[in-house]
């Protein structure tokens, strides 16, 4: 399914709690995504890296921080900043680099419960 | 940037019946469009997609058209079966550009 994985399945948070979601592709992809999803909605991009050590904002950045410290892995920290955070999460991949489509393939998800 | 909208935002069809999904999009720098498949609590799946040299793209029961001049394509199912219900996503994006804009999502429900 992909060469993406996400873990855990599913995680429960206490308000005012930080929590990390983790994202690893094998697919050598160079860029990386986070979605986030709520029921019946669309999917809202997060946050996105081109390439190691470089990621830049997507349409809803605050409240949740990222790193990309090596090419296969993405992770997503959701902040006690985040006024509203029990969702769907989706990391994606895709193959990036110059001259190339946006085929992006989308890992199993994470579906995380503030309590 | 790029806004694409999508319609309608639920499809209910008979079983073997023919389903239509349209979207539309606003940057004519597009040229990328791909539609994904979501089945209840599972990962989008790329199904199948359309790049702005070709009309037309078939593969089996699904097939995809693109009208560059009014800006929009569509997601042609045929011979729908229950497998098919889930919703589909279009979305659009421009050669080397890093994001994908999706439309909102059409709910197909296949009644047997």
């Amino acid at each position: 399914d992909g060469g993406i994985t996400q873990s855990p399945k599913y995680l429960f948070r206490k308000e005012g709690q930080n929590v990390t979601l983790s994202c690893e592709q094998n697919l050598n992809h160079d860029a990386m995504y986070w979605y986030r999803q709520d029921p019946g909605q669309g999917l809202r991009l997060i946050y996105y890296s081109q390439i190691v050590n470089d990621f830049q904002k997507g349409d809803i950045a605050e409240g949740y921080s990222v790193s990309r410290e090596k090419k296969e892995s993405f992770p997503l920290t959701v902040t006690s900043a985040q006024k509203n955070p029990t969702a769907f999460y989706l990391c994606a991949s895709s193959k990036g680099g110059p001259n190339s489509y946006n085929e992006q393939f989308f890992g199993p998800g994470t579906r995380l419960t503030v309590l | 940037g790029e806004n694409v909208e999508q319609h309608p935002s639920t499809l209910s069809v008979q079983e073997g019946d023919s389903a239509v999904i349209k979207c539309t999009y606003s940057d004519s720098a597009s040229n990328y469009f791909p539609w994904y498949k979501q089945e209840l609590g599972k990962r989008p799946q790329l199904i199948i997609d359309i790049r702005s040299n070709v009309g037309e793209k078939k593969d089996q029961r699904i097939a995809v058209t693109l009208n560059k001049t009014a800006k929009h394509f569509s997601l042609h199912i045929t011979e729908t079966q229950p497998e098919d219900s889930a919703v589909y996503f279009c979305a659009a994006s421009a050669f080397n550009d890093y994001k994908l804009s999706f439309g909102a999502g059409t709910t197909v429900t296949v009644r047997a």
